[in-house]
């Protein structure tokens, strides 16, 4: 399975500043995906990040709050903007492989805002 | 909306038990079928993945699906301690690729 570099692992931010999560692949990925784990619950899917184009968001996520690049098929990063305590979470980049398209995740980053 | 629901649980079993964990969902398009483990702090890693009707064995990790019950299981034989974790059940409607998690089970093997 690919390798997913995933960093910071933590980071303690103050609100009102932003953090910016890298997600590095080690082989070309089609598709990368970007999730939220608050405490306690399972997974919620935040964005797809398509290379060459905007990254798609699901209900509830925006743009100018979570922005979003993938300047190319290893890379990509997620800014989670003007913080505050209710974005204290885990966030996970993903990526799925064909041809079983079994997602895999990276090691997370575990944001507190204080 | 499509869900997939778990027992939160806790779910506890005696070392060299068998653990049984059960999600069901709710889209019938669904198409591929996955149970990760989530040790705390760490993120989820897939266990098993099954696609098609009847069992799927790899291991001490037997996965069960059952398409026209949506139902779709995973046991754990001669449970160990080092088992304990959450225990996440995934679908794949293979058109969007997007994957639907379950809100876990966790799971704790008493030595």
């Amino acid at each position: 399975s690919a390798v997913i570099s995933q960093k910071p692992s933590r980071d303690i931010c103050q609100r009102g500043t932003s953090l910016t999560i890298q997600c590095q692949v080690d082989s070309q990925v089609t598709m990368m995906f970007w999730y939220r784990q608050q405490p306690g619950q399972s997974l919620t899917l935040i964005a797809t990040a398509n290379q060459g184009s905007e990254a798609t968001y699901e209900s509830g996520f925006v743009i100018d709050k979570f922005p979003i690049s993938r300047p190319n098929l290893t890379f990509s990063t997620l800014t989670v903007s003007n913080m505050s305590p209710e974005d204290s979470s885990i966030y996970l980049c993903s990526v799925e492989e064909a041809p079983a398209l079994e997602a895999f995740f990276g090691q997370g980053t575990r944001l507190t805002v204080v | 909306q499509k869900e997939v629901e778990q027992n939160s649980g806790p779910l506890s079993v005696p070392e060299g038990a068998i653990a049984s964990l059960n999600c069901t969902y709710s889209d019938r398009v669904s198409q591929s079928f996955f149970w990760y483990r989530q040790y705390s702090g760490k993120s989820p890693e897939l266990i098993m993945s099954i696609y098609s009707n009847g069992d799927k064995e790899d291991g001490r990790f037997t996965a069960q699906l059952n398409k026209a019950s949506q139902y779709v299981s995973l046991l754990i034989r001669d449970s160990q301690p080092s088992d304990s974790a959450t225990y996440l059940c995934a679908v794949n409607d293979g058109g969007g690729n997007q994957f639907y998690f379950g809100t876990g089970t966790s799971l704790t093997v008493i030595p």
